[in-house]
């Protein structure tokens, strides 16, 4: 099955910097990449993603890379912001699978 | 808006003991999954449903099944807990049919096995 691996595993940024989290994925296969930003005792919700046939993808602050050739996917948020501070996954899924893989998590803290 | 609850935020349970939890999504999703969620290791797939009465292993099926009657109900069962499923169990539901789609989740269930 996929593998997808996620680092790092903690981030700490100072207010208003940049974050990047990356993703790397076993399968070849796979074509949708999704984001998920859990904050604390809450439930994991979506907040972005990119399907194979797109290199890049951006809403608002956050945006998403993809290289299929390298397998691997990024996470970019710019001008962090307090309420950016959760744990982020990122995971993979293969065309006609319903299945997602998901990587470990990082957790961001954003420092004021 | 999809909303997807569980039956339960917090659950204490011995060991030998058989234990549901219960999910429901109120949009109509075709497809319904199961999660265990550890610190440092994600969210670990134990079995998902694309239909009623149709179940597929995932990563983690030992030691679990379940059951879906109707579409809007998934139900996780743990036949003898035990103290190594001691975990977050989350739930989610997703609309599409013939790929992947956004899942939404339902707040968890913090099981604790003593």
């Amino acid at each position: 099955g996929e593998n997808v691996e996620q680092h790092p595993s903690t981030l700490s940024v100072q207010e208003g910097d940049s974050a990047v989290i990356k993703c790397t994925y076993s399968d070849s296969a796979s074509n949708y990449f999704p984001w998920y930003k859990q904050e604390l005792g809450k439930r994991p919700q979506l907040i972005i993603d990119i399907r194979s046939n797109v290199g890049e993808k951006k809403d608002q602050r956050i945006a998403v890379t993809l290289n299929k050739t390298a397998k691997h996917f990024s996470l970019h948020i710019t001008e962090t912001q307090p309420e950016d501070s959760a744990v982020y996954f990122c995971a993979a899924s293969m065309r006609n699978d319903y299945k997602l893989s998901f990587g470990a998590g990082t957790t961001v803290t954003v420092r004021a | 808006d999809v909303k997807v609850t569980q039956s339960s935020r917090y659950l204490v349970k011995r060991t030998g003991e058989k234990v549901f939890l219960e999910c429901v999504q109120d949009m109509d999703h075709e497809n319904m999954f199961w999660y265990r969620q550890d610190p440092g290791l994600g969210l670990r797939l134990i079995y998902f449903s694309y239909d009623v009465k149709m179940k597929e292993k995932g990563d983690i099926p030992e030691g679990y099944s379940v059951s879906r009657e109707k579409k809007e109900r998934f139900s996780l069962i743990l036949e003898s807990a035990s103290t190594n499923q001691t975990s977050m169990y989350l739930c989610a539901s997703s609309l599409l049919t013939g790929g992947p789609d956004t899942q939404y989740f339902g707040p968890g269930t913090r099981l604790t096995v003593l």
